[in-house]
Order: structure tokens, then sequence, then C-alpha cells
């Protein structure tokens, strides 16, 4: 099983800043097959990048993905206030599919 | 527009058994991949399940392996999960989702809540 660890747990910034979340794998994630998906009180996640730096529709440009192997990141340009929320990325290359335990970005 | 209806869920006691169901819409929904994922109260995702857009390759996380089964009915645009033998850590919002290995979850329905208590 890949485990997935995601830091820090919570993120405290004011709007306008920059957010960085990291999510290290203990083993390399095959094929770049890594998500990262935004998570609001009370309602679905929704998939923001896919294959590590794709982002998928619809999804604002000041979010971006990067690396490979076994470390990811996922980078939040000019935080809007709707940016606010629970962030988990999930690697889906190879069975049991597995998600970081999240990373919390909330006011300052 | 991609559209996952989640239903189903409930409340059972410990041993007993429910079936979700997930009704798709807006995709070909043969061709794809479909899994189960839930969430504890106030804790992360946790990949329950995942089938093949044939059915015929299914695959389990170890904690349900033996108790629950993921299916399928491609002329009804239905998934389904058969969950029997519930206990208590099984309480949590299941969420069907459009996606599975090596396809990232585009899409995700509203959650259904399942609470298994005595």
């Amino acid at each position: 099983e890949i485990v997935l660890t995601q830091s820090p747990g919570t993120l405290s910034l004011s709007p306008g800043a920059r957010a960085t979340l990291s999510c290290r794998a203990r083993q390399s994630v095959s094929g770049s097959y890594l998500a990262w998906y935004q998570q609001k009180l009370g309602q679905a996640p929704r998939l923001l990048i896919y294959g590590a730096s794709s982002r998928a529709t619809g999804v604002p440009d000041r979010f971006s993905g990067s690396g490979s192997g076994t470390d990811f990141t996922l980078t939040i340009n000019r935080l809007e206030p709707e940016d606010f929320a629970v962030y988990y990325c999930q690697q889906y290359g190879r069975s049991p599919l597995t998600f970081g335990g999240g990373t919390k970005v909330e006011i300052k | 527009e991609v559209q996952l209806l989640e239903s189903g869920g409930g409340f059972v006691q410990p041993g007993g058994s429910l079936r979700l169901s997930c009704a798709a819409s807006g995709f070909t929904f043969t061709y794809f991949a479909m899994t189960w994922v839930r969430q504890a109260p106030g804790k992360g995702l946790e990949w329950v399940s995942t089938i093949s857009g044939s059915g015929g390759d299914t695959y389990y996380a170890d904690s349900v392996k033996g108790r629950f089964t993921i299916s399928r009915d491609n002329s009804k645009n239905t998934l389904y999960l058969q969950m029997n033998s519930l206990r208590a850590d099984d309480t949590a919002v299941y969420y069907c989702a459009w996606g599975g290995l090596q396809s990232a979850f585009d899409v995700w329905g509203q959650g259904t809540r399942v609470t298994v208590s005595s």
C-alpha cells in the first residue's frame, strides 16, 4: 500500500497569500497518478489536479500542481475566500488506491 | 452534465446489511470505472472499492474485503454497494465517484449517510 503523508495538517493564511501544500509518498507513485481534491464543509470532494500537474475542467489557474516520484506539491496563488477548505492528495495508479490525511487551509 | 445520485443509506444495527445505489447520467456509463469512497464523521477520505466498466474487475480495501460487494448494472446506469456484516466503524458518508484505477475521480455524488449502531 502506498501511504501518503500530507503536511502541514493545518495552514493558517490570509486572503491573497500563497499556500503551499505537500504530499509525500512512501513509494514512488507510478505514472504520476497523483490527484488533489478540495473539500468544503458539508460538500463532496472536488477534483482540482490530476496527473500531478493537470488542472481539471473549470479549476482556476491560481491552482497548480507539481512533483513526481514521491514528492508532490499543490500551490494556491493569491488565496480567495472560497479557497479555504480541506485538501486531499490521492494516488490512483495502484490498488489499493490511497488518500493522504488532508491539509486544512484556514483563514488567519 | 455528469450527475451521480446516491441512495440507500440509513440506520442499521451491527451485523446488519444495506445496499447503496448510485444512479449515473450524462456520460456513457459502461465505458468507465466507478468507485465508492467513504468518510467517517470528522475524518478523511477512505477508498472502499472500484469496479471496471464491464464489471469484470473489482478491487476492495482490506477493511471491507469479504463483507462488501461492488457491482453495476450497465443497462440501468447504476452502481451498487452491497454491505454485509456491518460494524460501527463502517459509519460514514458514502460517495460514489466517476473514475478508478489510473483515472482520477472527476465527478462525485452528494453522498449517502450510513450509521451502524445498536
